[in-house]
């Protein structure tokens, strides 16, 4: 089956540098690739996602790139801030049903 | 869009004694929902997904049951609480591709003591 790896798990920058999350897949047939961001005690909320029929998208000072030759995906945050800082969890799936199999975490720390 | 709510937020239990959390949807139908459990600092961990009325997939065996007795509600049971249940429990629910992927509720802070 489907296998997520995230990296790194706890990463720190500093203010207004840029931070990159990585993940790879194992099933080349997953198709859709979504960011979560969770806050301390709080639900993971949706942050930004794509398909595999893409190779990068941005949302204002986030966007995610997807290499499906070396299946992985990235998450780039740009001009960090202090409300930045919160666990990244990535995803993949495939098929109709759109289970998703989740990486185990980054822990974003942004130092002021 | 959809809301996924969530009670408790907060619940101590005893050893040995049942726990029953609910999660209803609001704003769209037949959804998947999902249970999952997220121990400290850790990942997400897929505990029952249900794909409609009375249709439950369980991922992991142990001591928690699930059960969708209508379209909007999931709930989450045990008979009885090990230690070791304890955790941070989130429901989600997906609209589909055009849904914009999961949407988590606020999530239950469970302490078995």
């Amino acid at each position: 089956g489907e296998n997520v790896e995230q990296h790194p798990s706890t990463l720190s920058v500093q203010e207004g540098d840029s931070a990159v999350i990585k993940c790879t897949y194992s099933d080349s047939a997953s198709n859709y690739f979504p960011w979560y961001k969770q806050e301390l005690g709080k639900g993971p909320q949706l942050i930004i996602d794509i398909r595999s029929n893409v190779g990068e998208k941005k949302d204002q000072r986030i966007a995610v790139t997807l290499n499906k030759t070396a299946k992985h995906f990235s998450l780039h945050i740009t001009e960090t801030q202090p409300e930045d800082s919160a666990v990244y969890f990535c995803a993949a799936s495939k098929g109709s049903n759109y289970q998703l199999i989740w990486g185990a975490g980054t822990k974003l720390i942004i130092k002021p | 869009s959809q809301t996924i709510h969530q009670w408790p937020a907060t619940l101590v239990q005893p050893v040995g004694s049942p726990l029953s959390l609910e999660c209803t949807v609001e704003g769209t139908s037949n959804p998947n929902l999902y249970w999952y459990r997220q121990a400290a600092g850790r990942g997400l961990q897929l505990l029952f997904y249900s794909i409609g009325i009375d249709q439950i997939s369980s991922e992991v065996p142990q001591n928690l049951s699930a059960s969708r007795p209508q379209d909007r509600q999931f709930i989450l049971s045990s008979k009885k609480l090990l230690l070791s249940d304890s955790g941070f429990y989130l429901c989600a629910g997906f609209l589909g591709a055009r849904g914009g992927g999961y949407t988590f509720g606020s999530g239950t802070r469970l302490t078995v003591v």
